[in-house]
């Protein structure tokens, strides 16, 4: 079965700076992993998605993430962050197996002080 | 183009009373989702319906959740009666339920029920 754990529940971060939000997931066969944004009373909103090919993935609003299979993590971050960024980021992965299936992590909150 | 509708947004009600949660879901998507999310919580799903069919309810608690998505559009989802660790928020997403070589496609969520049971 699969599992991810976002390791930090809560970042806070000062305006302009980088950010890395962290994702680990277990899984036996290949999967597809993603990135949301929740912001306050909204329902999610798909940041970006690792399917195959390339595993630097580029996402809206700036962001980006790197799939690495040995590590089994797929880490977000931002080079420079703006006030809007402050949000609920939940890491998701689903599987050939599972298909339309996903498995959420617990999220990360990120805070953007100015 | 519309995204997904939920309503209500807020809903509070003593326990043992029932409760009731529509969703609308975008035009031409024909996989829908519930999900349940606790506070401090990523969603967990409910229930998976493709068109009017429910293929995955394994985590859905049948003996007070109940759910129906008659004509493949629509869905509603219920629970009867409520109880106090019900209280959490309820997202409704839906997809085009087209899974192809190249992976699962997006789902897009709704902007959930938050309920409230006292």
């Amino acid at each position: 079965a699969q599992s991810v754990t976002q390791l930090d529940s809560q970042v806070p971060v000062f305006e302009e700076a980088p950010v890395e939000l962290r994702c680990n997931y277990s899984s036996s066969v290949s999967v597809y992993l993603f990135w949301y944004v929740q912001y306050p009373n909204q329902g999610l909103q798909l940041l970006l998605k690792y399917l195959s090919g390339s595993t630097l993935v580029k996402g809206i609003n700036g962001f980006e993430a790197e799939f690495n299979k040995s590590q089994t993590s797929f880490h977000l971050r931002k080079p420079s962050v703006h006030i809007s960024d402050t949000a609920e980021y939940f890491c998701a992965v689903s599987d050939m197996n599972t298909g339309n299936q996903f498995y959420f992590g617990t999220g990360t909150s990120l805070t953007v002080i100015p | 183009e519309a995204g997904v509708v939920q309503s209500p947004r807020y809903k509070i009600i003593e326990k043992k009373q029932p409760v009731a949660f529509w969703c609308n879901p975008i035009s031409g998507h024909n996989t829908l989702y519930w999900y349940l999310q606790n506070l401090g919580q990523g969603p967990e799903l409910l229930i998976r319906y493709e068109n009017e069919e429910a293929v995955d309810d394994s985590q859905l608690p049948k003996d007070r959740f109940s759910a129906e998505r008659l004509k493949g559009v629509d869905s509603t989802l219920k629970i009867q009666p409520a109880e106090l660790g019900d209280s959490a928020v309820y997202l409704c997403a839906s997809s085009l339920g087209s899974l192809y070589a190249g992976g699962p496609d997006e789902q897009f969520f709704g902007p959930g029920t938050r309920l409230t049971v006292l």
